[in-house]
């Protein structure tokens, strides 16, 4: 059974650092794209990022590049989200996807609260 | 990294079908037939409803079906089900980077 769950989410101040993972199962993690996409409390669906399978190409959307960092382990079966510079803006739950032209599995999701 | 346009909301009663449009440009949409739609309950993760513009993965019913016109696909929701009341979400392959519709709330009447 594919498995994606993601931790490390939180409250973390304006300006502040959090790094969220993804632990993947069930499957082959090394032979698929891997993407971070984002839901703000009570907005739609924000693709963040995507990461190819061995981390050779990423793809940020514009209001996070420079701030955020994909990354993947695939001896861990793990996905990164390294973030940086955080602002209220980056509030939201981030879920972690397997695929990247479309995307059968989903992680629960991870809270980030950015506020003072 | 313009977020595709869907109408914020539809609605329909059950039996009736609903299309909802998605419409994105020739970067994304009209580019590539990697369009896929998904359906969101509250507090839950997105389910993936349709891929490839058209193509439904196992276990979603045939009532669901998609298309795509140059830069704009669209989903139809067929004999609508109280259960189909959900946000909608399209999503679209943009060259590396991924685009998704600011989403549809589908009310069942």
């Amino acid at each position: 059974e594919v498995q994606l769950v993601e931790s490390g989410g939180g409250l973390v101040q304006p300006g502040g650092s959090l790094r969220l993972s993804c632990e993947a199962s069930g499957f082959t993690f090394s032979t698929y794209w891997m993407k971070w996409v984002r839901q703000a409390p009570g907005k739609g669906l924000e693709w963040v990022a995507n990461i190819k399978q061995d981390g050779s190409e990423r793809y940020y959307v514009d209001s996070v590049k420079g701030r955020f960092t994909i990354s993947r382990d695939n001896a861990k079966n793990s996905l990164y989200l390294q973030m940086n510079s955080l602002t209220a803006e980056d509030t939201a739950v981030y879920f972690c996807t397997r695929g990247l032209y479309s995307n059968t599995y989903w992680g629960q999701g991870t809270l980030v609260t950015v506020s003072s | 990294q313009s977020a595709l346009t869907q109408p914020p909301s539809a609605s329909g009663s059950p039996g009736q079908s609903v299309t909802i449009s998605c419409t994105g440009t020739s970067s994304d949409v009209g580019g590539y037939n990697y369009v896929s739609w998904y359906q969101q309950h509250p507090g839950k993760a997105p389910k993936l409803m349709i891929y490839e513009v058209s193509k439904r993965p196992s276990g979603v019913p045939d009532r669901f079906s998609g298309s795509k016109s140059g830069n704009t696909a669209s989903l139809t929701v067929s004999g609508l089900q109280t259960e189909d009341e959900a946000d909608y979400y399209c999503s679209s392959y943009a060259g590396g980077n991924s685009l998704f519709g600011g989403g549809t709330k589908l009310t069942v009447l």
